[in-house]
């Protein structure tokens, strides 16, 4: 059963610091992994898409690594602002499901 | 920006009653799905629909759970006699395919439902 860890489960970091957000997965069977952004009862948005074959992917400010075969993905957020300040939320996709962590939730202090 | 979009944002229902959540997914895509979010865990994978059919669905999803395309668009799910561990928030999500050429799932804002 594929279990996903993310690690810290908090994070608080003055504006303008980057962020590094850190996810692990325990079987490397995967097809990709998904990041995801959620803003306090609100929905899922995503932010980044890596599939298997890749190592990494960028979106603006956003960068997502992806080691496969060691079962890590790391999130970073460059210059971050407290417009960032939200769970973030990674999910490996399997055969047939998303398998989610269980999300890291950013503070940015102006 | 396609979205998938969800009806109602809020239910509240009493144990024991019937709800049906809505869902209209992104118009091209083939694949949908359930997940649900207890308050403070972890989202969870509910069911997966293809062709008008279930193709997937998780232990949770027994007997009380069903799953619907009534029509072209809209994607529904049924939770009879609930109860109060019902209550989280239901997500529902669309993608173009499965497999391994896979495009990413895209989730609509959510249902939260509360049982009392």
């Amino acid at each position: 059963k594929q279990e996903v860890t993310q690690i810290p489960a908090a994070l608080s970091v003055p504006e303008g610091e980057n962020l590094v957000l850190n996810c692990s997965f325990t079987d490397s069977a995967i097809y990709n992994l998904q990041w995801f952004r959620q803003d306090p009862g609100k929905g899922l948005t995503s932010l980044l898409l890596i599939q298997s074959s890749q190592r990494e992917q960028t979106s603006g400010r956003l960068n997502a690594s992806l080691d496969k075969s060691s079962g890590r993905s790391t999130l970073y957020i460059a210059a971050s602002q407290p417009g960032d300040s939200a769970t973030y939320l990674c999910a490996v996709k399997d055969d047939y499901k998303l398998s989610f962590g269980a999300g890291t939730t950013v503070t940015v202090r102006a | 920006e396609p979205e998938v979009t969800q009806t109602p944002s809020h239910q509240v229902t009493q144990m024991g009653q019937e709800v049906i959540l809505r869902c209209v997914p992104i118009s091209n895509h083939l694949y949908f799905y359930w997940y649900r979010q207890i308050l403070g865990q972890k989202v969870e994978f509910l069911v997966s629909f293809y062709n008008n059919e279930i193709s997937e669905k998780s232990e949770i999803f027994d007997d009380q759970f069903s799953v619907e395309r009534p029509d072209g668009s809209n994607f529904t799910l049924k939770i009879r006699s609930t109860k109060l561990e019902d209550s989280a928030m239901y997500f529902c999500a669309s993608s173009e395919r499965s497999g391994v050429s896979y495009y990413g799932y895209t989730f609509g804002s959510g249902t939260r439902l509360t049982v009392v």
